[in-house]
C-alpha cells in the first residue's frame, strides 16, 4: 500500500535550519509529485511548494522562496524539505503529500512532522 | 489577501444535510475548480473529491461536490457523528502561480 513516512519531530532555535524527510513506498516514486503543506497549531493549511521526483524540478510559494529547498534521493525514494532562517512563525506541522502532476489530487499524506522553533 | 473564502463554522443536526461553500475568483475556483479535504483533529487531511467532482475510492456517496462560477460547494447528506471535522477547499491560482487553501470550515454535527 502507498505510504509516506516522515521524519520525527524537531526543535530548533531561531535562525537555524530544519530538514524534514518523507520516505515513499508502495508506488513508483518518480511518477508522482511530492508537495509540502504546513499547519500551525489550531490554524489552517498553508502551501509551501512542490517537487518532481522525476527530474528534480521544484516550485515554491513566493512567501518561502529563498528560504526553502526541496530535494530528493530517488535511490531511496525519499523527498526532503529544508527550511532555513527559522522564526517562531515557522512552528507548525509539516506534511508531505503525493500528488499526480498537474492535478490537485492530494491523495496520500505523510503523518506530519512537528517543527518547533523556540529559543 | 488572496485566498479562498470559507465560512468558519457550520452546525447541522444529525441526519440532516450540510452544504459548505468555497468562494474564489476567475483565476482559481472559476478557472480550474477546487478539491475538498477533510481533517479530523490530530490527523492529516484526507482527499474527499477530485477536481472533476468525482470521489476517490472509499469516500462515501454522501459526499458530493459541485461548482457554480467562482464558488465550489461540498454537500454532505445524512450527517453522521464522524462527519464532524474541519473541511478545506483548495485550488490552483493561475495568476499567482500557487496553490491556495481556504481557511477551513469546522462542521459540527448536533
Amino acid at each position: 500500500q502507498v505510504q509516506l513516512v516522515q521524519s520525527g519531530a524537531e526543535v530548533k532555535k531561531p535562525g537555524a535550519s530544519v530538514k524534514v524527510s518523507c520516505k515513499a513506498s508502495g508506488y513508483t516514486f518518480s511518477n508522482y509529485d511530492i508537495n509540502w503543506v504546513r499547519q500551525a497549531t489550531g490554524q489552517g493549511l498553508e502551501y509551501v511548494g512542490w517537487l518532481s521526483p522525476n527530474d528534480g524540478n521544484t516550485g515554491y510559494t513566493q512567501k518561502f522562496q529563498g528560504r526553502v529547498t526541496m530535494t530528493r534521493d530517488t535511490s531511496i525514494a525519499t523527498a526532503y524539505m529544508e527550511l532555513s532562517s527559522l522564526t517562531s512563525e515557522d512552528t507548525a506541522v509539516y506534511y508531505c503529500v503525493r500528488v499526480t502532476s498537474g492535478s490537485l489530487n492530494f491523495d496520500y499524506w505523510g503523518q506530519g512532522t512537528l517543527v518547533t522553533v523556540s529559543s | 489577501q488572496p485566498g479562498l473564502t470559507q465560512p468558519p463554522s457550520v452546525s447541522k443536526d444529525l441526519r440532516q444535510t450540510a452544504t459548505l461553500t468555497c468562494t474564489g475568483n476567475s483565476n482559481n475556483v472559476g478557472n480550474q475548480g477546487a478539491v475538498w479535504l477533510q481533517q479530523h483533529q490530530g490527523h492529516p487531511p484526507k482527499l474527499l473529491s477530485y477536481r472533476n467532482n468525482n470521489r476517490p475510492s472509499g469516500i462515501s456517496e454522501r459526499f458530493s461536490t459541485s461548482r457554480s462560477g467562482n464558488t465550489a460547494s461540498l454537500t454532505i447528506t445524512g450527517l453522521q457523528p464522524e462527519d464532524e471535522a474541519d473541511y478545506y477547499c483548495t485550488a490552483w491560482d493561475n495568476s499567482l502561480s500557487t496553490l491556495l487553501f481556504g481557511g477551513g470550515t469546522k462542521l459540527t454535527v448536533l
